[in-house]
C-alpha cells in the first residue's frame, strides 16, 4: 500500500522568508500524481498545486514550487516570500489513479509577524 | 461555480443517535468521496462513488457507518447508532474524469460532527 510522510509536523518562519516543506512517499507505481493541499483554521481544504510523475519539470504556481525528486520519492514544497495568510495546515497527498488520495499526516506551518 | 457543498456545517447529538450528514458535488464530477479527518489518524478515504455507483467502501469503519448516491448531485453519510469515537471533521470531495485523466479533487468545508 502506498504511504505518504511529512516528518515535520510543525514549521515556523517570519513574515518573508522561505520555507520547505517536506515530504515523502513509497509506492511500486510509475505513474502517479502528488499534491499539496492547505488547510487554513476555517478547515478547508484547498489544493495549492500538483505534480504528475511523468513530467520532469517541477511544478510551479506563484510563489509555491515543488522539488520533485522521482528516483528519491520526495516532493517537497517551497513556499517563497511567506506571507500571513500562508499559516495553515499543510498536507502532501499521493494519488495512484485509482482515485484514492492518500495523506500524510500533515505540517502545521506559522507565519510570523 | 458554487463547489462542494455539505450540511451540516456543524452538528452536536447525543450518542445513540441517528446522525446524516449530506454533500452536493460540483455539477457535473462524476467522482464523490467521503472522508473522516481525526488529530490521530489524519485524513481517512471513507468510501467513494462514480456514476453514483460506490466502488470502494473498504474505509468505512463499522457496519454502523453508510453512504448512499441516490443522484449525480446529492449523496448521504448515515451513522446509526453515533458513539463519541465517531466525532471528527467529516469531508466531502468531488472530482471530474476527463477521458484523459482525473482533474484534483475538490473539497466541501467540512462537517464537525461532535458525539457526546
Amino acid at each position: 500500500a502506498q504511504t505518504v510522510t511529512q516528518s515535520q509536523p510543525e514549521m515556523s518562519v517570519q513574515e518573508a522568508e522561505t520555507v520547505t516543506l517536506s515530504c515523502t512517499y513509497d509506492t511500486s507505481e510509475n505513474n502517479y500524481y502528488l499534491f499539496w493541499y492547505k488547510q487554513p483554521p476555517s478547515r478547508q481544504m484547498i489544493l495549492v498545486i500538483r505534480q504528475e510523475a511523468y513530467k520532469q519539470q517541477n511544478a510551479t504556481e506563484n510563489r509555491f514550487s515543488v522539488n520533485f525528486q522521482k528516483a528519491a520519492k520526495s516532493f517537497s514544497l517551497k513556499i517563497s516570500d511567506s506571507q500571513l495568510g500562508d499559516t495553515a495546515m499543510y498536507f502532501c497527498a499521493f494519488w495512484e489513479g485509482a482515485q484514492k488520495l492518500v495523506f500524510g499526516q500533515g505540517t502545521r506551518l506559522t507565519i510570523n509577524p | 461555480d458554487a463547489g462542494v457543498i455539505q450540511s451540516p456545517r456543524h452538528e452536536v447529538t447525543e450518542m445513540g443517535q441517528e446522525v446524516t450528514l449530506r454533500c452536493k458535488p460540483i455539477s457535473g464530477h462524476d467522482y464523490l468521496f467521503w472522508y473522516r479527518q481525526t488529530m490521530m489518524r489524519g485524513l481517512e478515504l471513507l468510501i467513494y462513488f462514480n456514476n453514483n455507483v460506490p466502488i470502494d467502501d473498504s474505509g468505512m469503519p463499522e457496519d454502523r457507518f453508510s453512504a448512499k448516491m441516490p443522484n449525480a448531485s446529492f449523496s448521504t453519510l448515515k451513522i446509526q447508532p453515533s458513539e463519541p469515537r465517531d466525532s471528527a471533521v467529516y469531508f466531502c470531495a468531488s472530482s471530474l474524469w476527463t477521458g484523459v485523466n482525473n482533474q484534483p479533487q475538490h473539497f466541501g468545508d467540512g462537517t464537525r460532527l461532535s458525539i457526546l
